[in-house]
């Protein structure tokens, strides 16, 4: 399973755009890249997941190098209610060589200020 | 609705006393997950299984056991060899293929005193 690396903190002022790096150097051919948020005392919530194409939905976008070694989490307008803690994780499927675990490393946490 | 329930939300043990926490999810996935959070870190696997009657220790097993009778529920037993139990426990559910993303409960809080 591909190990991730993030900053552990970041700032964002509030209306702006909030860009979320993360390596995932050793990823493999079948591993999707997912990002994960928790709001403190919350479960994590899922955001977005993508393999090689970048990604966009309601609230967030995925940008994938082409290498696939990294990738950019953005929140196009951030708001106060997006202060969390962001995870990156990269994991396969089920029968393609991976174990099945979900490991979260230590996470981002964004502080988005008024 | 479909989606994953943990309950209770704060559970309160004298030490010594083994406890169970559940985890129940009608979403239809194969996979479930047992994490374990302190303050200010990030989530650490425990346990995870695959499909019924099966599971696999995840990274902090020691002092845990889990059960997978039906496949929509997981149970924990956080046992009396658990040093530290004292913390947040956030169970998940998703497909085999961990595709669209994993669904997690909100938690339950174990203090024990």
């Amino acid at each position: 399973d591909a190990k991730t690396t993030q900053p552990p903190s970041m700032d964002c002022a509030e209306g702006r755009a909030a860009n979320l790096p993360c390596n995932h150097s050793t990823i493999s051919g079948n591993e999707y890249v997912y990002w994960y948020r928790q709001i403190h005392s919350q479960g994590p919530q899922y955001i977005i997941h993508g393999l090689k194409n970048n990604e966009t939905n309601e609230m967030a976008s995925l940008i994938i190098t082409e290498d696939r070694k990294s990738s950019t989490l953005i929140l196009p307008h951030a708001t106060l209610r997006d202060t969390a803690v962001y995870y990156c994780i990269v994991r396969g499927g089920h029968g393609s060589g991976n174990t099945g675990k979900l490991i979260f490393g230590q996470g981002t946490t964004l502080q988005v200020k008024p | 609705d479909g989606g994953i329930t943990q309950s209770p939300k704060y559970l309160f043990r004298k030490e010594g006393q083994n406890v169970t926490l559940s985890c129940e999810q009608n979403l239809n996935h194969d996979a479930m997950y047992w994490y374990r959070q302190d303050p200010g870190q990030g989530l650490r696997l425990i346990y995870y299984s695959q499909i019924v009657n099966d599971f696999q220790k995840g990274d902090i097993a020691e002092g845990y056991s889990v059960s997978r009778e039906k496949k929509e529920s997981f149970p924990l037993t956080v046992t009396s060899a658990q040093k530290n139990p004292t913390a947040f426990y956030l169970c998940a559910s998703s497909s085999l293929q961990g595709l669209p993303g994993a669904f997690f409960g909100q938690g339950t809080r174990l203090t024990v005193v």
